[in-house]
């Protein structure tokens, strides 16, 4: 059974500061690994893919990486400012698997 | 990207009555669909999973007699709250994967506020 955790469960940080958010999955036979964003009451927004063939993807200020032999995952956030606070999630789907598996998410918060 | 939609964004109901939310997929045809429930400060659980024009697969405890799905077309599903009681008030969100589309993307709904009263 594939686990995800991430660490930690909230953040809180100055506006300006780079930061870099932890996902570690228990099953390294993986498809692919997304990052999410979530905002108070809304649903996700799907900020990066990983391929389990990749090692990187990149977005303006967002930068995640994936070592699937170890079975991690960060998702660094360059330059932090207060529009990033948000409930950040990772999700795996497994090589063999139907669906989506989440962590618990990271409250960020940046102070101004 | 592809844009997911649900309606209705909140709902209120009474304690008994059935609710319905619908779940879109509007520029792109969703071989896919699945519905999760969120608890405040807790991650998403899933529901079911639901492919066009079959019946659904739920997981382990959700009672398929109360979640009622239906995935009618390649843009529409349907979750169906029967007899809704205070303890199903959640946040529901649904997702789609989209058809031909490689990296096998989901792409989720804004969510729908589920109150019972």
């Amino acid at each position: 059974k594939q686990e995800v955790t991430q660490i930690p469960a909230a953040l809180s940080v100055p506006e300006g500061e780079n930061l870099v958010l932890n996902c570690s999955f228990t099953d390294s036979a993986i498809y692919n690994l997304q990052w999410f964003r979530q905002d108070p009451g809304k649903g996700l927004t799907s900020l990066l893919l990983i391929q389990s063939s990749q090692r990187e993807q990149t977005s303006g200020r967002l930068n995640a990486s994936l070592d699937k032999s170890s079975g991690r995952s960060t998702l660094y956030i360059a330059a932090s400012q207060p529009g990033d606070s948000a409930t950040y999630l990772c999700a795996v789907w497994r090589a063999s698997g139907s669906r989506l598996t989440f962590g618990e998410g990271t409250q960020l918060t940046v102070n101004p | 990207g592809a844009v997911v939609s649900q309606h209705p964004s909140w709902v209120i109901c009474k304690s008994g009555t059935s609710v319905k939310i619908e779940c879109r997929s509007l520029d792109f045809q969703a071989t896919t669909m699945f519905w999760y429930r969120q608890f405040p400060k807790q991650s998403l659980m899933l529901m079911a999973t639901s492919n066009e024009g079959s019946k659904a697969t739920y997981e382990q405890g959700v009672e398929k007699d109360k979640f009622l799905i239906n995935h009618a077309s390649l843009t529409l599903s349907t979750l169906t709250v029967t007899s809704a009681h205070p303890e199903d008030s959640s946040f529901y969100i649904c997702s789609a994967r989209a058809r031909g589309f490689p990296r096998n993307e989901q792409y989720f709904g804004p969510g729908t506020r589920l109150t019972v009263t």
